[in-house]
C-alpha cells in the first residue's frame, strides 16, 4: 500500500500568514493528490484535486502543487474560517490512503 | 443536489455486528463508486472500503474478512455490513461518492459507531 507522510501535524499561524503543508508519498502518484479541510464535528471537504485544481467554490488563497512523490498545500493569507486540520489522499489505487492530517491552529 | 447520508451507527459490544447505510441522491449509485472512510475519536482519516458502479469491493487490512459492502439500487443505498466488532472499530464512519481523481466528494455527516461492553 502506498504510505502517505505529511507535515508538519500542528502548525501555529496568525491570520495573514501564508502557510505550507507537505504530503510525501511513498511511491510515485504522479499527480493524483487530493487535500480536504475538515473543521471541528463536520465531515472532510475537498479541497484540491489531481494535485493542483482547486475544487469549485474553493477560495483562490488556496493552492496545491508537486507530483510525483511530493506535494504541498499553501495557504495564502490564512482567514480565521482556515483554522482547520487538512488531511492529503493518495487517488492512484486503493486502498486510497490518507495523510496524517495538519491541524492548523491560531497563535 | 447530489448528496450521501449515513445511518445505523449506535453503541454495540464487541464481537457484535452493525450495518451501516449510505442513502445517496441527486446521483445514481449503481453508476458510481462510494467509498466509507473512518474516524476514530481524535483521530486521523482510515479509508475503509469501496464498491464500484458494478458492485466490485475493495476493503482496507484493517476489516477485511469482517466487514462487506453491498448495494440496493430500488434505494439508491449502500450497505456496510459490520461483524466480529472490536473496541478499536470504535469511530465515526462517513460514506462519500468517490469521483476517482477527483477526490471523494460529497461527504455524508457520519454516523457514530461505538464498540464496548
Amino acid at each position: 500500500d502506498i504510505q502517505l507522510t505529511q507535515s508538519p501535524s500542528f502548525l501555529s499561524a496568525s491570520v495573514g500568514d501564508r502557510v505550507t503543508i507537505t504530503c510525501r508519498a511513498s511511491q510515485d502518484i504522479i499527480v493524483y493528490l487530493a487535500w480536504y479541510q475538515q473543521k471541528p464535528g463536520k465531515a472532510p471537504e475537498v479541497l484540491i484535486y489531481a494535485a493542483s485544481t482547486l475544487q469549485s467554490g474553493v477560495p483562490s488563497r488556496f493552492s496545491g502543487s508537486g507530483s510525483g512523490t511530493e506535494f504541498t498545500l499553501t495557504i495564502n493569507s490564512l482567514q480565521p474560517e482556515d483554522f482547520a486540520t487538512y488531511y492529503c489522499q493518495q487517488l492512484n489505487g486503493y486502498p486510497g490512503t490518507f495523510g496524517g492530517g495538519t491541524k492548523v491552529e491560531i497563535k | 443536489e447530489v448528496q450521501v447520508v449515513e445511518s445505523g451507527g449506535t453503541l454495540v459490544q464487541p464481537g457484535g455486528s452493525l450495518r451501516l447505510s449510505c442513502a445517496a441522491s441527486g446521483f445514481s449509485v449503481n453508476a458510481n463508486y462510494l467509498t466509507w472512510v473512518r474516524q476514530a475519536p481524535g483521530k486521523g482519516l482510515e479509508w475503509v472500503s469501496v464498491i464500484d458502479s458494478v458492485g466490485a469491493t475493495i476493503y482496507a487490512d484493517s476489516v477485511k474478512g469482517r466487514f462487506t459492502l453491498s448495494r440496493d439500487d430500488s434505494k439508491n443505498t449502500v450497505y456496510l455490513q459490520m461483524s466480529s466488532l472490536r473496541f478499536e472499530d470504535t469511530a465515526m464512519y462517513y460514506c462519500a461518492r468517490d469521483v476517482g481523481v477527483r477526490g471523494l466528494d460529497p461527504w455524508g455527516p457520519g454516523t457514530l459507531v461505538t464498540v464496548s461492553s
